[in-house]
């Protein structure tokens, strides 16, 4: 079976450090890979989604960046974090379109900017 | 691009009663429709899926109505339980790759 591992599961960085949230896919090949935020009380934000190994998206222009060394491996960066980027950060897979297939997401990474 | 509202933000029931939590969608080029649950502290979990060419799914308790006329799609929870307390999200799939979420809704059940 498929099993999507995302961590940490909390963080707290000050202002200005740099970032790195990993995520890794076992049990499948070639998945299509996402990164969403939630921030407290609100809905999904798509952030990046991927198509392939060095394939990134970006839906929104901001302070991170998303990169794909690996066909499972999904990381999401930032070399200076501002006070906004606090929020639930969640990965996210699919086999194929996410039109298509089932969205099945990780445990998130809560991440506080102080 | 597409907008998804959900409604309402909360909603408090007695355990036994039923649930009905609605979305709307702007996009009439969407053809899928998921729903989520979320716990609190956790990632959210896929509960239920209706595609366009279906009016009502069901699985158990829980059931997905989508009116592609009037753009908008429901979650039926029957006779509910204190387990089913959680944040509950409607998505509309807009495009080849994206999920529009809507922007949740809290149930809580009372025992």
């Amino acid at each position: 079976s498929q099993t999507i591992h995302q961590w940490p599961a909390t963080l707290v960085q000050p202002v200005g450090s740099p970032l790195s949230l990993e995520c890794t896919v076992e049990g499948t090949s070639n998945p299509n890979l996402y990164w969403y935020r939630q921030a407290a009380g609100r809905g999904l934000q798509l952030l990046f989604y991927s198509i392939g190994i060095d394939q990134i998206s970006s839906e929104v222009p901001q302070n991170l960046s998303a990169s794909r060394p690996q066909d499972r491996q999904f990381i999401l960066s930032s070399k200076k974090l501002l006070l906004s980027d606090s929020g639930f950060y969640l990965c996210a897979w699919t086999r194929g379109p996410a039109t298509n297939e089932k969205l099945f997401f990780g445990s998130g990474t809560q991440l506080s900017v102080l | 691009g597409e907008n998804v509202e959900q409604h309402p933000s909360t909603l408090s029931v007695q355990e036994g009663d039923s649930a009905v939590i609605k979305c709307t969608y702007s996009d009439s080029a969407s053809n899928y429709f998921p729903w989520y649950k979320q716990e609190l502290g956790k990632g959210p979990q896929l509960i239920i899926d209706i595609r366009s060419n279906v009016g009502e799914k069901k699985d158990q308790r829980i059931a997905v109505t989508l009116n592609k006329t009037a753009k908008h799609f429901s979650l039926h929870i029957t006779e509910t339980q204190p387990e089913d307390s959680a944040v509950y999200f409607c998505a509309a799939a807009p495009g080849f790759q994206k999920l529009v979420f809507g922007t949740g809704t809290r149930l809580l059940v009372s025992p």
